[in-house]
Parts: C-alpha cells; sequence; structure tokens
C-alpha cells in the first residue's frame, strides 16, 4: 500500500548550519506531498506542498521538490534557527481516495 | 499492537443524526487530539485532551464534543450532522513530559475515520 518513509530522529544541529530532513514515498498513482511542522506543545501545522512532480513547495526558509525519479519530497533549509527545533511530518495525499498518510516524524533540536 | 485505533474506519450517515468515533491508544500516552482533514486536505486540530483534561479547543461548533473517559481513550461525539461535516477525522496521542534533553511530546496518529454525510 502507499506509505512514507522519513529519517529517523532526533536530529541535532548547530544555529546557521544547513538541514536536510529525508522522505521517501511508495504510492500506486501520482501522490500530492507535504511536509507538516508540530512546535512543543501544539497541534500540527502544514509547513509546505507540492502538488506534481518538479513542484517545489517552500515556506520559512523551509523547501522541498517532488521527486518523481526518487520518490523523494527532501525537507532543506540553508541556515536553521533555534525557533525551528520541532517535529518534522512528511505526508502524502492519493487524491483517489483523499486520505492523508504520514510518515513517522523527525524531531529537530537546533542548538544556540 | 496497534498503536492509536479509530472506529469506525468509515461512517456513511444521514443529515441531521447523532454520530460517536471512537479512538484508544495503548502507548501509554497521557495527550490525544482530534484532527479534522478539510476541504482543502489539510490537517486542523479540532481538541486536546491531557490526562482527561480539555487543553486545546478551536474554534468548532459546539456540536462536536469530545469525550475522554480515561487517559487511553478520546471520543468525538457530533450531534446534528452537516453535509460539511464530512471529512476525514484523525485521532492522534503523544507523552509530555522530556526524555534527556529532548521534549517527547511526538503525535502518532490514527489510521483516521472517513465521516460522509448524505
Amino acid at each position: 500500500g502507499d506509505s512514507v518513509t522519513q529519517m529517523e530522529g532526533p536530529v541535532t544541529l548547530s544555529e546557521e548550519a544547513f538541514l536536510t530532513i529525508n522522505c521517501t514515498y511508495t504510492a500506486t498513482g501520482y501522490p500530492s506531498l507535504f511536509w507538516y511542522v508540530q512546535y512543543p506543545g501544539e497541534g500540527l501545522q502544514l509547513l509546505l506542498k507540492a502538488t506534481k512532480a518538479d513542484d517545489k513547495g517552500s515556506n520559512k526558509g523551509f523547501e522541498a521538490t517532488y521527486r518523481k525519479e526518487t520518490t523523494s519530497f527532501h525537507l532543506e533549509k540553508g541556515s536553521v534557527q533555534v525557533s525551528d527545533s520541532a517535529v518534522y511530518f512528511c505526508a502524502l495525499l492519493m487524491n483517489r481516495d483523499d486520505k492523508i498518510i504520514f510518515g513517522k516524524g523527525t524531531r529537530l533540536h537546533i542548538l544556540p | 499492537d496497534t498503536a492509536v485505533s479509530q472506529t469506525p474506519k468509515y461512517l456513511v450517515t444521514q443529515m441531521g443524526n447523532d454520530k460517536s468515533i471512537k479512538c484508544e491508544q495503548n502507548l501509554g500516552h497521557d495527550t490525544m487530539y482530534w484532527y479534522k482533514q478539510d476541504s482543502k486536505k489539510f490537517l486542523k486540530i479540532m481538541f486536546s485532551y491531557n490526562n482527561k483534561e480539555l487543553i486545546i479547543n478551536e474554534t468548532v461548533p459546539n456540536r462536536f464534543s469530545p469525550k475522554s473517559p480515561d487517559k487511553a481513550h478520546l471520543n468525538l461525539h457530533i450531534n446534528s450532522l452537516e453535509l460539511g461535516d464530512s471529512a476525514v477525522y484523525f485521532c492522534a496521542s503523544s507523552q509530555s513530559g522530556t526524555s534527556g534533553d529532548y521534549p517527547t511530546d511526538t503525535q502518532y496518529f490514527g489510521p483516521g475515520t472517513r465521516l460522509t454525510v448524505l
């Protein structure tokens, strides 16, 4: 079935470091792809999305490109801040059943 | 060994009916949540409970009433269902606190309940 796999955390980086969180998916079809972020004590929030191959989603300095050939949607940021410390979830949505499937989440910890 | 389970998986009902969705977690977590996957397919939080106490209550109609009989269960009761209530509802759980330097409140999601109101 459809699934999402993302790198396990926690990921610990120093402030201003470059961030990559890997996400790959398995889907029989053409899903839409999302990154959600969960800040401490809060619910999930949509960070960015891409609805078709080669689309790039971006928000708050984060970017992810929908790569159909490698079935990937890796999250990147050039210079992380302490305030980026959170849990990041990769997710896919198959239009045929309109239900989001989440990865297990990656905790990011940024040191000042 | 299901961590967060929801029942039913699918629910089809008529407008005006009252229905409940049940959620159970066997992770020993102290916080549970309800999310709605809205018409734009994005998740929005509705409620969260910590140790059976309401913590987050976003702007949802008061036809929606969460009930937490114990820490392992958070049920969602919906009165007078409307067409716009059709959506997928996700339950989640987490454990508040820290493990070393890291907070441990990563949320684990259930498989979702697809509600269709006719």
